[in-house]
């Protein structure tokens, strides 16, 4: 199984600052076969970006995924009052698929 | 847009059987791979597995021999089953479409539910 290491597990941030979430895994990711998801309490995941990158229709440009091979990183740039949540990354280069521990953001 | 609606029995006794359905609406039933997906409370997204529309599966290793995912195209809905349960199958369960297009990801979710194991 390709593990899925995220960091911070948690994330204490102001109204406006630029947070940066990694995920490395435990082998090369082809293609950057690998997705982030926000996930507010009690809620389901909302797919963010995928292809490491790709911005999700209608999820704000604020959010942004960049990363090859085995590291990854999502940042969120002018962070809103809105973004208090828990981020997954989801590996999808060969089953089982994994995901990360989770970041939880706080303000 | 697709819209995933899940239901099932919420509440089970330890070695009871947890079956839960979800239902496409508005979408493609054909084009897809359908999951599952668990959280215990208060912890990480763990993947179930999948069934493709050919009625081919795959499980997560943890999983398998306890799991069944079935489908029925004509009603547009896919199902689990997990069997044996313990305290330890507790938690948040969703339903979500998988795409496959050039990557990977989990587009669209349902609303999850919840399911308690005690005695």
């Amino acid at each position: 199984d390709i593990q899925v290491t995220q960091f911070p597990s948690t994330l204490s941030a102001s109204v406006g600052d630029t947070v940066t979430i990694t995920c490395r895994a435990s082998q090369g990711i082809i293609n950057g076969w690998l997705a982030w998801y926000q996930q507010k309490a009690g809620r389901a995941p909302k797919l963010l970006i995928y292809q490491a990158s790709t911005l999700e229709n209608g999820v704000p440009p604020r959010f942004s995924g960049s990363g090859s091979g085995t590291e990854f990183t999502l940042s969120i740039t002018s962070l809103q009052p809105d973004d208090v949540a828990t981020y997954y990354c989801q590996q999808f280069t060969s089953y089982p698929w994994t995901f990360g521990q989770g970041t939880k953001v706080e303000i | 847009q697709v819209q995933l609606r899940q239901w099932g029995a919420g509440l089970l006794k330890p070695l009871e059987t947890l079956s839960l359905t979800c239902g496409v609406s508005d979408g493609s039933f054909s084009a897809y791979y359908w999951n599952w997906i668990r959280q215990p409370p208060g912890r990480g997204l763990e993947w179930i597995g999948e069934i493709r529309h050919s009625g081919s599966t795959i499980f997560s290793p943890s999983l398998r021999g306890r799991v069944t995912l079935s489908l029925d195209k004509a009603k547009k809905q896919f199902s689990l089953n997990l069997t044996s349960v313990t305290a330890a199958d507790t938690g948040l369960y969703f339903c979500a479409r998988a795409v496959y297009d050039g990557s990977g990801s989990l587009d669209s979710w349902g609303q999850g539910t919840l399911v308690t194991v005690s005695s």
